[in-house]
């Protein structure tokens, strides 16, 4: 069965420092993966996607995610946090059996807490 | 250029009561997906409406029905609510045979059932 595991419910980092958020997958051939982000009471907002081509894929925000073919992860990072960066990360995958149609496959999320 | 809106914002329903939630895909898109969100999980897929037809469906009960009109609107009911409906109700717009897969989202409906 295709999943995506977010391993870590919170994760806390000081601002300025460098953030990372976890993510692994399990799917047959090759994903295609995503990240949203959530703020309080608001909707997800797209951040960044890996389709093909390089690993290193940049997005909003100055955020930027790594995909790992080996280790099956999509892991998020930023060089520099910020304190608007709190909110709720979801990690993402398409379902490769919904044919032509966009289904997507959500982790649990992370709570990203960025502290002054 | 509007992007995906989505109506009411919040309601309070009662357990058996029935419950109808709109959504306006972002201009362009033609194809109109439900995610059911409940407090403290990732969204969950419920059905995916593409020309005005059920495409696929997750693993929701038939009390979950849903409608898309010729001008690509949608709508989710709900039927013969339950406590356990309580979420927030996530629609998302995106283009038929686009190979990105990219979703984009509403501000949600928040269910309470009381």
């Amino acid at each position: 069965a295709q999943s995506v595991a977010q391993p870590e419910d919170q994760v806390n980092v000081a601002e300025g420092n460098p953030l990372t958020v976890k993510c692994t997958y399990s799917v047959s051939g090759n994903p295609y993966l995503f990240w949203y982000v959530q703020y309080p009471n608001r909707g997800l907002q797209f951040l960044l996607k890996y389709i093909t081509g390089d690993n290193l894929v940049k997005g909003s925000y100055g955020f930027e995610a790594e995909f790992n073919k080996s280790q099956t992860s999509f892991h998020l990072k930023k060089p520099s946090a910020l304190v608007s960066d709190s909110a709720l990360y979801f990690c993402a995958v398409r379902d490769r059996l919904s044919g032509g149609y966009n289904k997507l496959i959500f982790g649990a999320g992370t709570r990203l807490a960025v502290h002054p | 250029d509007a992007g995906v809106t989505q109506s009411p914002t919040h309601l309070i329903k009662t357990r058996g009561q029935q419950v109808t939630l709109r959504c306006s895909p972002k201009s362009g898109h033609d194809t109109v997906s439900w995610y059911q969100q409940a407090l403290g999980q990732g969204p969950q897929f419920i059905f995916q409406y593409y020309e005005e037809e059920e495409r696929q469906r997750g693993n929701f009960p038939d009390r979950f029905s849903g409608h898309q009109f010729p001008n690509y609107s949608s709508e989710l009911n709900v039927n013969a609510l339950l406590l356990g409906d309580s979420a927030l109700y996530l629609c998302a717009s995106s283009v038929q045979g686009s190979n990105t897969g990219e979703l984009f989202f509403g501000e949600g409906s928040r269910l309470t059932v009381l």
